[in-house]
Parts: C-alpha cells; sequence; structure tokens
C-alpha cells in the first residue's frame, strides 16, 4: 500500500524566513503533485513534476523531485503572510491519475 | 467562473434520507473524480470516469452510487449513510485519466449526516 507522508504537519514561521517542507512516499514513482488548500476552499494545483530532479518554480515557492530517494521538497523563499495555507503533496504510483495524499502540511506565516 | 462547480456547498441529511450531489466541469475535460476529505486523514480517491465510464471503485459502500451521464457531469448519489460519512466531498478533473495531467478540483460539498 502507497503511503505519502508529509513532514512538519503543522508549521508557524516568520514573514521574510525560508523553510522546506518534505514529502516522502513508499512506492516507486515518478509523478508528484503539489497543491494549495486555504480554509474552506477547494485544492489549488501548484506543481506537477513528471521527472527524477524535476524543480519547478512558482513565486516564492520551488518544488523537486528525487524518485531515486521517494522523495519531494516544497520550499518557501522569504515567506509572506499570503502563502498562509495548508499545501498537500500527492503521488501517482500508476499512469492513470489515481491521486494518494499526504496528511497536508499546515503553513501559518506570522508578521 | 470557475473550472469545476459543485452543488450543493453545504448539505445536511439525516441517515434515512437521499440526497445527491452535483459536479460540472466547464474544462472540456474527459477524466472526473471525487474525493473525500475528513477531517485529519489524508484525501481519498473515491471513484474515477473516464469518458463516462466509471474505471475505479476505489472499495466505496455501496451507499455512495455515482452516476456520470456525460464527460461533463458527474453525480454521487447518497442514501442511507452514516455519521463517520460526515466529510468534504470534491470533484475534480482532467484532461484524460492518464498520469502528468494536472487534476483541477472543485470547492467541495460540505456534507453533514446527523
Amino acid at each position: 500500500e502507497l503511503k505519502v507522508e508529509q513532514n512538519p504537519l503543522f508549521l508557524s514561521m516568520q514573514e521574510g524566513k525560508n523553510y522546506t517542507i518534505y514529502c516522502n512516499y513508499s512506492t516507486t514513482s515518478d509523478r508528484l503533485y503539489w497543491y494549495r488548500q486555504d480554509p474552506g476552499k477547494s485544492l489549488e494545483s501548484l506543481f506537477v513534476l513528471l521527472s527524477n530532479g524535476a524543480v519547478k518554480q512558482e513565486g516564492r515557492l520551488m518544488a523537486s523531485l528525487d524518485t531515486k530517494a521517494r522523495l519531494s521538497t516544497l520550499h518557501i523563499t522569504a515567506a509572506v503572510h499570503d502563502l498562509s495555507a495548508t499545501y498537500f503533496c500527492a503521488v501517482d504510483p500508476t499512469s492513470g491519475s489515481r491521486l494518494t495524499f499526504g496528511e497536508g502540511t499546515q503553513l501559518t506565516v506570522n508578521p | 467562473e470557475t473550472g469545476v462547480t459543485q452543488t450543493p456547498r453545504h448539505l445536511v441529511m439525516g441517515m434515512t434520507n437521499k440526497k445527491s450531489l452535483k459536479c460540472e466541469q466547464h474544462l472540456g475535460h474527459n477524466a472526473m473524480y471525487w474525493y473525500k476529505q475528513s477531517a485529519k486523514k489524508p484525501l481519498e480517491l473515491m471513484f474515477v470516469y473516464s469518458l463516462e465510464e466509471r474505471v475505479e471503485n476505489n472499495s466505496v459502500p455501496s451507499r455512495f452510487s455515482p452516476e456520470c451521464p456525460n464527460s461533463s457531469h458527474l453525480f454521487l448519489h447518497l442514501h442511507t449513510l452514516q455519521p463517520e460519512d460526515s466529510a468534504l466531498y470534491l470533484c475534480a478533473s482532467s484532461q484524460t485519466p492518464t498520469s502528468g495531467n494536472t487534476i483541477y478540483f472543485g470547492e467541495g460539498s460540505w456534507l453533514t449526516v446527523v
């Protein structure tokens, strides 16, 4: 059974600081997704990583994928309050978009 | 207009009721999904439809019955639910049910079973 683990589950950080969220998974896969969810809202797609070594950046967020280590990271640079949300990683071990999600990392950025 | 629209946004139902959740996607996608998001649990895939045909049923109890009349609409029929079925039900769609496509989620339907 595929397991997807995120670390940390709760993260409180100050504006301007950098931090990394980790996503480990237990089965071979080269397809990993990152989503953001604001309270009471839907999931917003952030990144789709499709190969070993893939790196994507959007604003203050950068995601990477190491399929050999079965690890993806979401790096936050110079955090701002607007980044406060819950971040999910999801893995698709098959070819059919059947995503298995991590528990989510609840990020709070304090002024 | 959002890409994936779900109604109702909130639903309270008794354990003997029958209700339905509706999802409509305006993205021209061929695959649609139902996910369940419970408190303190990861999102769980329930059903996958491709070109209106169910291709995955992730061991979901029969009290949940999906229906996909066309590639733009997806329903989740609910009957004799249990309180533990209370959750956020998210509909999603993608270009195809093959890997690597971005999956777009609706805003969800909050279900409370009393």
